[in-house]
Order: structure tokens, then sequence, then C-alpha cells
């Protein structure tokens, strides 16, 4: 399996624009999270789904962020309008079914809002 | 929620000397403590992990503790060498899936 795969590796983009990245988790994995990480918070997760279902998406930071699952294979965080404080690595992670198991993480987009 | 604090922030040592970092967590129903390993431009990756019915677990130079009365755990690595220099991040999660982490630890491996 070629693991986690996530799209732009980079991406720089102007405030107020519409940003989307997008996340391939590896096969089987029943469980998706998406995390944010900056110099000053570090890691923090925004949302997770299980089954394609939004479980807890309590560290969404503000309505102008959003997830989708629409199937097992693919997810997507979009950011409507971005603002330069968006500015961060965002993580894509995938983990099996079993309970307290490991997350895989996959390489990362770098964000950048100007 | 879940509060994971780190220590130290920054770690030098020789190479071949041993190297300690130190977790906290608030939460105690968190069991499940992994630690993961963070190379320049890449995503975290997964290196050791404890559950909360075990005290002790060692992989080769890797080693980890947990001390659930205390609430706390840390990563031992012996031996160090220059690829071991990266950020090491501690997590613990309860039974939710949901892994909080410490604010990581920039290890340098100096030759």
């Amino acid at each position: 399996d070629a693991g986690v795969i996530q799209s732009p590796r980079h991406e720089v983009t102007e405030m107020g624009q519409e940003v989307t990245l997008r996340c391939k988790p590896i096969s089987g994995h029943d469980y998706l999270f998406w995390y944010r990480q900056t110099m000053m918070r570090g890691l923090e997760l925004l949302i997770y789904f299980n089954n394609n279902v939004p479980i807890d998406d309590s560290g969404m930071p503000e309505d102008r962020f959003s997830a989708k699952m629409p199937n097992a294979s693919f997810s997507t965080l979009k950011i409507q309008p971005s603002e330069p404080r968006d500015s961060a690595v965002y993580f894509c992670a995938s983990s099996p079914t079993v309970e307290g198991t490991e997350a895989f993480f996959g390489q990362g987009t770098r964000l950048t809002v100007v | 929620g879940e509060n994971v604090e780190q220590h130290p922030s920054t770690l030098s040592v020789q190479e071949g000397d041993s190297a300690v970092i130190k977790c906290t967590y608030s939460d105690s129903a968190s069991n499940y403590f992994p630690w993961y390993k963070q190379e320049l431009g890449k995503g975290p990756q997964l290196i050791i992990d404890i559950r909360s019915n075990v005290g002790e677990k060692k992989d080769q130079r890797i080693a980890v503790t947990l001390n659930k009365t205390a609430k706390h755990f840390s990563l031992h690595i012996t031996e160090t060498q220059p690829e071991d220099s990266a950020v090491y991040f501690c997590a613990a999660s309860s039974d939710d899936y949901k892994l909080s982490f410490g604010a990581g630890t920039t290890v340098t491996v100096r030759a």
C-alpha cells in the first residue's frame, strides 16, 4: 500500500480564496482524521470520520472550515474563505478499526495564505 | 478534554548518549500512549506505543515507561545516532480514538 496520500503537497493562495485539500486513506482503514500543525499550537485534531461519517468536529476552528468524506477512499477539507492565519501544515491520517491502534499519517499539505 | 504536556521542548545529546523525553496527561481514562517521530517535511510516524495495562515496553534502542498513578510516561532512546535527530511527539487517548498530542521535542544528536 502506498500509505495515506495527500494532495497538493504545497498550496499558496490569496486571502479570500477557497482552498480544498484532498486525502486518500489506506485501503481498509475505517477511521480518517484531519490534523493541523502550527508552531504555536502544535498538532490539533480538527475532525475525524468513522466509516465515512463525521464523528467529532469539535476541533474545526470556524464555519469557514468544512470536511467531507463521500466514500471510503476519499476525503476533502475545504476552507472558504481562506485567511492568513489558516497558514499551517494540514495532515490527514487513517487508522484501522481496532481500538487504540496506530494512526498512519500522510505527508501533509503546507498551506500558505497571503 | 485531555491535556498532554511534554518536556523538554529541545534536547541536544552527544552521539552514543541517551535521550529521555517526559510527558504528563490529565485524563485518567486515557489508556493508549503512542510516540511519534517527525522528520523534516514528513508526517509523524509511530515509533512505539504502550497501553495502560503495561508498565514498560522496549523495542531495540527505544523504550517507553508508563506510570498510570502519576499520569506520566517517558520515552528513552539509548545509544543515540545522528538519524535519531527529529521532532518527537507523545500522545494520549481514551477509547474514542482521539489522539491528544504533546507540543513536541526537537532532538539533535551531535556527532
